[in-house]
């Protein structure tokens, strides 16, 4: 696609459910990103995907958070059990190995009442 | 990974120069300088990136001393459309890294 597409774009869940969100990267970026935004703040790195493998994990906060790439193309974060300190606006960023900057979507803001 | 610092906040006024200063003094031999742009309810642009000395494009000029310790991002001629959040980030670009994104810089512009 033109653009990295991030699906929905507002989610409101109660806590304690389960959601997914859902990335599509630029096509043929072999780099994708997931990062958390909370209000006033910059984004805060969650996991990185190279191809099909998560490289770098570290940024996960607990393990109610996972993410998934199986094809090399399409991302899902998948968030158990949802908390009311998981709502923040969930940025998805894609870019060809070595490239100059990540394109970012325009994120999926989660809301957990 | 290194560390930047930026002022939280700028005014500026419309047609004005505005330059925005970032320091990263533990920056590392491999690592580049990258700006972002961020509008509400958007994810970060790209900017600009550079290594050392000079880099302009059509947006911006981003200017780095010998040291790389900090940098400065220029934007000419700002309008009202130029306020948003800009981030420095300071990172390995040599086959994709974790990018860590400040809190960044709000810049307003004002008519």
């Amino acid at each position: 696609g033109a653009g990295v597409s991030q699906t929905p774009s507002n989610k409101v869940t109660e806590k304690g459910k389960y959601v997914e969100l859902r990335c599509d990267p630029i096509s043929g970026h072999t780099a994708l990103y997931w990062y958390r935004q909370s209000l006033g703040q910059g984004p805060e790195f969650l996991i990185y995907f190279q191809g099909t493998g998560a490289a770098d994990d570290s940024g996960l906060p607990n393990d109610r958070f996972f993410a998934v790439r199986p094809e090399g193309s399409v991302s899902t974060l998948k968030i158990q059990r949802t908390e009311r300190g998981d709502s923040a606006v969930y940025l998805c960023a894609s870019s060809l190995m070595g490239a100059y900057g990540y394109t970012f979507g325009s994120g999926t803001r989660l809301t957990v009442v | 990974l290194a560390k930047t610092t930026q002022p939280i906040s700028m005014d500026s006024y419309e047609g004005q120069e505005v330059n925005i200063t970032c320091s990263h003094n533990n920056i590392a031999t491999n690592d580049y300088i990258t700006w972002y742009q961020q509008f509400p309810s958007q994810g970060p642009r790209f900017i600009i990136q550079g290594y050392k000395t000079k880099v302009t494009n059509e947006v911006a000029s981003l200017f780095i001393p010998a040291d790389r310790k900090s940098s400065t991002l220029s934007l000419p001629r700002v309008s009202l459309s130029d306020t948003a959040v800009y981030y420095c980030l300071v990172g390995d670009n040599t086959g994709g890294f974790k990018t860590i994104f400040g809190a960044g810089t709000r810049l307003f512009v004002k008519a």
